[in-house]
């Protein structure tokens, strides 16, 4: 089966602008998370989607990070306006159901530099 | 609020030596606990996974974990690592009863085999 699509795989931006990501999961799964990873920590939950609801964002930085999924398929990111410390890998997942003993499918990620 | 520890970031081991990654965490609820591996510019593998039953799990690539409820461990074990092996480890742990749970993760560990 086709794994989890991000893009871009890279991005540069200057403090202030805006930037977005993007993420398809696999087919036919329901749940949907978008993590962020700074260098040298471990992954950190953004948002977790089921479907095209949310059901967890108590950790999205809400005055400048956004999420949706419309459509309950892909999902997008954003972040208006950036800052230095946005810099890190965000990673999309995604995994048939809301609890993790079905096993989460990660993506290759998109790695963010905020200069 | 459940937490990860890894308290090692980095493990330098010569090849077909064994290996053990540490990790312990800290939960008032039970709990489902994992381990990921990630290869340079890649999302996150699962290796093993433990949901109940048997504490001793096996994984993927050779690599095993024993869950350890009284000490709150599950520490990744391989008797023979090999160069391939080199990645960043993480743990992670999820709420068992929670209807829609995510995954925490601890800060990782670097896996540095040298021939």
């Amino acid at each position: 089966e086709a794994g989890v699509a991000q893009s871009p795989r890279y991005k540069i931006i200057e403090k202030r602008q805006s930037v977005a990501f993007w993420c398809n999961p696999i087919s036919g799964h329901a749940t949907l998370y978008w993590y962020q990873q700074i260098l040298g920590q471990g992954p950190k939950l953004l948002i977790q989607f089921q479907n095209n609801g949310v059901v967890d964002d108590s950790q999205l930085p809400k005055d400048r990070f956004s999420a949706e999924r419309l459509k309950g398929v892909d999902s997008t990111l954003k972040i208006q306006p950036a800052k230095l410390e946005d810099s890190a890998v965000y990673l999309c997942a995604s995994s048939l159901s809301g609890t993790p003993n079905y096993g989460y499918t990660f993506g290759s990620g998109t790695r963010l530099t905020v200069v | 609020a459940q937490s990860v520890t890894q308290l090692d970031s980095q493990v330098p081991v010569f090849e077909e030596a064994p290996v053990e990654l540490r990790c312990n965490y800290s939960s008032s609820v039970s709990v489902y606990l994992f381990w990921y591996v990630q290869y340079p510019n890649q999302g996150l593998q699962l290796l093993l996974k433990y949901l109940s039953g048997s504490t001793l799990v096996k994984g993927i690539n050779g690599f095993e974990a024993e869950f350890n409820k009284s000490q709150t461990s599950f520490h990744l074990r391989k008797p023979s690592v090999h160069i391939s092996d080199t990645a960043e480890y993480f743990c992670a742990v999820s709420d068992r009863d929670s209807g829609y749970s995510t995954l925490t993760f601890g800060k990782g560990t670097m896996l540095l085999v040298s021939p």
